[in-house]
């Protein structure tokens, strides 16, 4: 069965500090992999997706970045944090075209930026 | 473009009364409908998606969603609520990528509270 792990599960960084949050996938091969941010517990922003190692899209402009050095691990960056950049991020998966494109998520991270 | 609406922000309901969690959508072309709930501090969690076939829809839980293509709606129902469905609720609808994957629009998400 697939299984989407991702951490820290909580972090507190100081505004300015870099950021790094890993996510990775078992159980399948040549996933879609998304990263959100969802503020104040509601709506979700989708921020990047990859169809494929190194094939990274950006939905909105913003102070982060992602890689996908491996087929099933996905990661989100930043140089500089704000404090605009708090929430919590979640990480998901689906099977490539073909599938009906339903996603799952992994646990998620709370990030606090002070 | 693909969207969604889900015009209630929270619905209240009594335990054991049935639920019923509104979705309305948007789109070119034939839809792929999706429900998930959210649990604090935790990730999504798929519950149930029509693509073709039946109107009906059943999923995890108990749960199960109507589409109605005249009303383009894609409603989310139980028929008895548990205090334990307390939970934020997201309708979604698939989207097709220029690259040939998927991305998910999802609605803003309606809150459930099941009374005991």
């Amino acid at each position: 069965s697939q299984t989407i792990h991702q951490w820290p599960a909580t972090l507190v960084q100081p505004v300015g500090s870099p950021l790094s949050l890993e996510c990775t996938v078992e159980g399948t091969s040549n996933p879609n992999l998304y990263w959100y941010r969802q503020a104040a517990g509601r709506g979700l922003q989708l921020l990047f997706y990859s169809v494929g190692i190194g094939q990274i899209s950006s939905e909105v402009p913003q102070n982060l970045s992602a890689s996908r050095p491996q087929d099933r691990q996905f990661i989100l960056s930043s140089k500089k944090l704000l404090l605009s950049d708090s929430g919590f991020y979640l990480c998901a998966w689906s099977v490539q075209s073909g599938g009906p494109g339903e996603q799952f998520f992994g646990p998620g991270t709370r990030l606090t930026v002070l | 473009a693909q969207s969604v609406a889900q015009p209630e922000d929270q619905v209240n309901v009594a335990e054991g009364n049935p639920l019923t969690v509104k979705c309305t959508y948007s789109v070119s072309g034939n839809p792929y409908l999706f429900w998930y709930v959210q649990y604090p501090n935790r990730g999504l969690q798929f519950l149930l998606k029509y693509i073709t076939g039946d109107n009906l829809v059943k999923g995890s839980y108990g749960f199960e969603a109507e589409f109605n293509k005249s009303q383009t709606s894609f409603h989310l129902k139980k028929p008895s609520a548990l205090v334990s469905d307390s939970a934020l609720y997201f309708c979604a609808v698939r989207d097709v990528l220029n690259t040939g994957g998927f991305k998910t629009i999802f609605g803003a998400g309606t809150r459930l509270f099941v009374k005991a």
